[in-house]
């Protein structure tokens, strides 16, 4: 049973267009919600964080939005650039526990 | 400040064999974590350390045996090695909950 979905495997953006990136989940227990970017070949690096209690973060070109009642997040990037080419795992935990449990990706290709 | 360190980066085994796939972080984290990613699964959790003297099992963790050595080391022994074990491994480590994940470069594992 796959508690946390990103159903897109794959994405194309321009450069300088915004790049929104998706992710479900199932477990209304999840409450702290993570965005990780990973390079071939690399270990994957946190992007950016939300808490159940916020839904919108900001970081620089990044933005994750949360809507609890949807149980639906998603990470927008503005403007694409070639060197976001990556594959993006949303993450989500559960309060009382140490586990992180991630989606199967989506891999991000911004064209020049 | 080496951040989360594994070995080997590469190893190939036949069916049957046995390896420890080491890792170990210098941040002075609580909690450490081992992950295996496989095309189209994304990140799945084997097994995890909340704290030096703890272990739990994660979503997959038929197959494998963990070492929490000390505060730093964190060790996923495979006793007897099948081609399903064929993956990326990954290990990572946070500080507390609700904090981001830092991993490190992976593990390629070939199981023939």
């Amino acid at each position: 049973d796959q508690q946390v979905k990103q159903n897109s495997p794959s994405l194309s953006v321009q450069e300088g267009r915004i790049s929104i990136l998706n992710c479900d989940y199932t477990n209304s227990m999840f409450d702290y919600f993570l965005w990780y970017k990973k390079y071939p070949a690399e270990g994957p690096t946190f992007l950016i964080s939300i808490s159940s209690i916020k839904d919108k973060n900001e970081d620089g070109r990044f933005t994750v939005f949360l809507n609890k009642s949807a149980k639906h997040l998603s990470l927008h990037i503005v403007p694409s650039q070639p060197g976001d080419s990556a594959v993006y795992f949303c993450a989500a935990s559960a309060p009382g526990t140490y586990k992180y449990i991630f989606g199967t990706g989506t891999r991000l290709k911004v064209l020049a | 400040n080496a951040g989360v360190t594994q070995t080997p980066k590469f190893q190939v085994l036949k069916t049957g064999q046995s390896m420890t796939l080491q890792c170990a972080q210098d941040m002075n984290h609580n909690s450490m974590y081992w992950y295996r990613q496989d095309p189209g699964m994304g990140l799945r959790l084997i097994y995890y350390s909340a704290s030096e003297g703890t272990t739990d099992k994660g979503e997959v963790p038929n197959g494998y045996n963990v070492s929490r050595l000390n505060k730093r080391e964190f060790s996923l022994r495979l006793e007897s090695a099948a081609p399903s074990q064929t993956s990326v491994y990954f290990c990572a480590s946070i500080r507390a909950p609700y904090n981001e994940q830092f991993f490190g470069p992976g593990t390629r594992l070939t199981v023939l």
